[in-house]
């Protein structure tokens, strides 16, 4: 099984600040990494797919990268409604999908 | 707009097997480009992926589940089915269905809490 590896698991951060949330796989999964953000009560929402594509509609603040077994989400100017979880999710080429641990951004 | 939503039962016994639908509206459940997956969420924790349909009926679930899952589709009534046998407190948790797309996850229900509990 390909593992998954999210950190930090808390992010303290300011309004306006730059933010980076790292994934790390077991083994090669380039390009099947995708990012979602999670406030309590609500369903999940994509944020990035395929790594790096941002999803028709979420602010150009977000961006990801990466390749291999190593993925960034950033996050640029924070805004208030930017703190919530964050997830990565990863396909493993095979049948298998997983979810990171995921990271609780708050506000400093 | 592409709408999901959850229905079946919010309260079980331990043993008893979930059994929860998820109705799509707004796109194709038999369009070849997607698949519908299953995800949950226990309290407290992250989240977790249960299984998968494809376009053809083939179903994945997470290993960790076991022969416990199944996934079908109903493409009469534009809606997937997932049945969890032999139920523990463990799986207590917010169950969401998904439509999948390019092997991410872009459309989701609302939720729905189960609660396993005698």
């Amino acid at each position: 099984d390909v593992q998954m590896t999210q950190s930090p698991s808390t992010l303290s951060a300011s309004v306006g600040d730059t933010v980076t949330i790292t994934c790390r796989a077991s083994q090669n999964i380039s390009p099947w990494l995708a990012w979602y953000q999670h406030k309590p009560g609500k369903a999940p929402e994509l944020l990035i797919y395929k790594a790096s594509n941002l999803r028709s509609g979420v602010p150009s603040r977000f961006s990801g990268s990466g390749s291999g077994t190593e993925f960034t989400l950033t996050i640029t100017r924070l805004q208030p409604d930017d703190f919530a979880t964050y997830y990565c999710q990863l396909y493993d080429g095979y049948s298998i999908y997983t979810f990171g641990q995921g990271t609780n951004l708050e506000i400093k | 707009q592409v709408q999901l939503q959850e229905s079946g039962p919010g309260l079980l016994r331990p043993s008893e097997t979930l059994s929860l639908n998820c109705s799509v509206s707004g796109t194709s459940i038999n369009s070849a480009s997607y698949y519908w997956g299953w995800i949950r969420q226990p309290p407290g924790k992250g989240l977790e992926w249960i299984g998968s349909i494809t376009d053809y009926g083939t179903t994945y679930n997470d290993p960790s589940l076991k022969s416990r899952v199944s996934i079908s589709v109903d493409t009469s009534r534009s809606q997937f089915t997932l049945k969890l046998s032999s139920v523990t407190a463990a799986d207590t948790a917010v169950y969401y269905c998904a439509r999948q797309y390019l092997r991410s996850f872009d459309f989701w229900g609302q939720g729905t809490l189960v609660t396993v509990s005698s």
